[in-house]
């Protein structure tokens, strides 16, 4: 079955470089497009960013300037980097998959909790 | 970037009621528009696309419903597993963006 897990650290400081995994299974990377959102606790949801089929990229400009995804198909994993991170940037982070006929996120990982703190 | 307000933030409401929650873009959006459920252990489950589709596996008592900026999703008859944090969100263009969200709550 599909399933999407998160996976990295808990506890980022500030101004370090976050590093997140995404592992999925149940489909392949080259036939669905995955996403990552955050949540801020107690806030609603915010798009990010998300890596095609194809593997090019698009990137909440909100976020642009410190964000990049990546992937490693043989590996089914997605791979988020953010740096220059700051408090604001608490959140749980999920990784979901787009499904590309409907635009919905039809699947969408447990989420992991990151916080950012000295 | 289009903005997405929704209300009411929460909503109290008793088993077996038929709720409506809405969703505003601040520009039209074309019925590019989904809604979540998202339970409080962070579990988000997608509930309706394009505007009135039902996502396989949904119950029929969700129903969605909108067009140019204005969208709602109706709960005909609450079950206790339908109290949760619902959102919408916009796929019309980037950043794809969600609203606030609403959540329901026992009354």
């Amino acid at each position: 079955q599909v399933q999407l897990k998160e996976s990295g650290p808990g506890l980022v400081q500030p101004s370090q470089t976050l590093s997140l995994t995404c592992t999925v299974s149940g489909f392949s990377l080259t036939s669905y497009h995955v996403s990552w959102v955050r949540q801020p606790p107690g806030k609603g949801l915010e798009w990010m960013g998300v890596i095609w089929t194809g593997g090019s990229t698009a990137y909440n400009s909100l976020l642009k300037s410190r964000l990049s995804i990546s992937r490693d198909i043989s590996k089914s994993q997605v791979f988020l980097k953010m740096n220059s991170l700051q408090t604001e940037d608490t959140a749980t982070y999920y990784c979901a998959r787009l499904e590309h006929t409907t635009g919905v996120f039809d699947y969408w990982g447990q989420g992991v909790m990151v916080t950012v703190s000295s | 970037d289009i903005q997405m307000t929704q209300t009411p933030s929460s909503m109290p409401a008793s088993l077996g009621e038929r709720v409506t929650i809405s969703c505003r873009a601040s520009q039209g959006i074309s019925n590019y528009l989904n809604w979540y459920q998202q339970k409080p252990d962070g579990t988000i489950k997608p509930l309706i696309y394009y505007t009135s589709n039902l996502q396989s596996g949904v119950p029929s008592r969700f129903s969605g419903s909108g067009s140019g900026t204005d969208y709602s999703l109706t709960i005909s008859s609450l079950e206790p597993e339908d109290f949760a944090m619902y959102y919408c969100q916009q796929y019309d263009s980037s950043p794809w963006t969600f609203g606030g969200g609403t959540k329901l709550e026992l009354k």
